[in-house]
């Protein structure tokens, strides 16, 4: 089984400083990682996915992230954030095989709000 | 493409009643699932499904049904509602780990 963990809850960044919101997972198997971002009043929608290649991977809204397989993390961060980035981010994981198991495991989320 | 909708958006039940949630997506995707988002409390897996005909639980299913008759359609049921029910429920569909969302049902149980 998989398991992510978020370790910040909230995470509170002045408008355009630099922004890193932290991830570790844990399994067994080799994985596919994921950052999901909510709006408020909104459904997730996709940010950034690792399935395999470069352990950067960019994504929309000028956000990155790292796997680190030696460290089970896939920190996403961005350089200069704005006020639309006041969201809540979930990292998810699943099972990189698709022999029939690609539940998705969310983390508990990281409230990120940009104050001005 | 509508891609995954969720009905009713908004919904105020008594206790004791109950409702079915509708879900359908239009990508042919195999996985489907539901969640219920707490306040604070990240996303929790209610029950999801791999295919027509196949669902299971997930962390927090008690109170709750499902079904998967089509590959399109996954409905959530409740069947007797409790206040412990207030939440808002996400379904979702996804392909390769990625998931697609519906924009949620806001559900209050007075």
């Amino acid at each position: 089984a998989q398991s992510v963990t978020q370790l910040d809850s909230q995470v509170p960044v002045f408008e355009e400083a630099p922004v890193e919101l932290r991830c570790n997972y844990s399994s067994s198997v080799s994985v596919y990682l994921f950052w999901y971002v909510q709006y408020p009043n909104q459904g997730l929608q996709l940010l950034l996915k690792y399935l395999s290649g470069s352990t950067l991977v960019k994504g929309i809204n000028g956000f990155e992230a790292e796997f680190n397989k030696s460290q089970t993390s896939f920190h996403l961060r961005k350089p200069s954030v704005h006020i639309s980035d006041t969201a809540e981010y979930f990292c998810a994981v699943t099972p990189g095989s698709n022999f029939g198991n690609e539940k998705l495991t969310f983390g508990t989320g990281t409230r990120l709000t940009i104050i001005p | 493409n509508a891609g995954v909708t969720q009905t009713p958006k908004f919904r105020i039940l008594k206790i004791g009643q109950s409702m079915t949630l509708q879900c359908t997506q239009d990508m042919n995707h195999n996985y489907m699932y539901w969640y219920r988002q707490d306040p604070g409390m990240g996303l929790k897996l209610i029950y999801y499904s791999v295919g027509a005909g196949i669902t299971d639980k997930g962390e927090v299913p008690n109170g709750y049904n499902v079904s998967r008759s089509t590959t399109e359609d996954f409905p959530l049921r409740l069947e007797l509602a409790a206040p412990s029910q207030t939440s808002v429920y996400f379904c979702a569909s996804s392909y390769l780990g990625e998931a697609f969302f519906g924009q949620g049902t806001r559900l209050t149980v007075v």
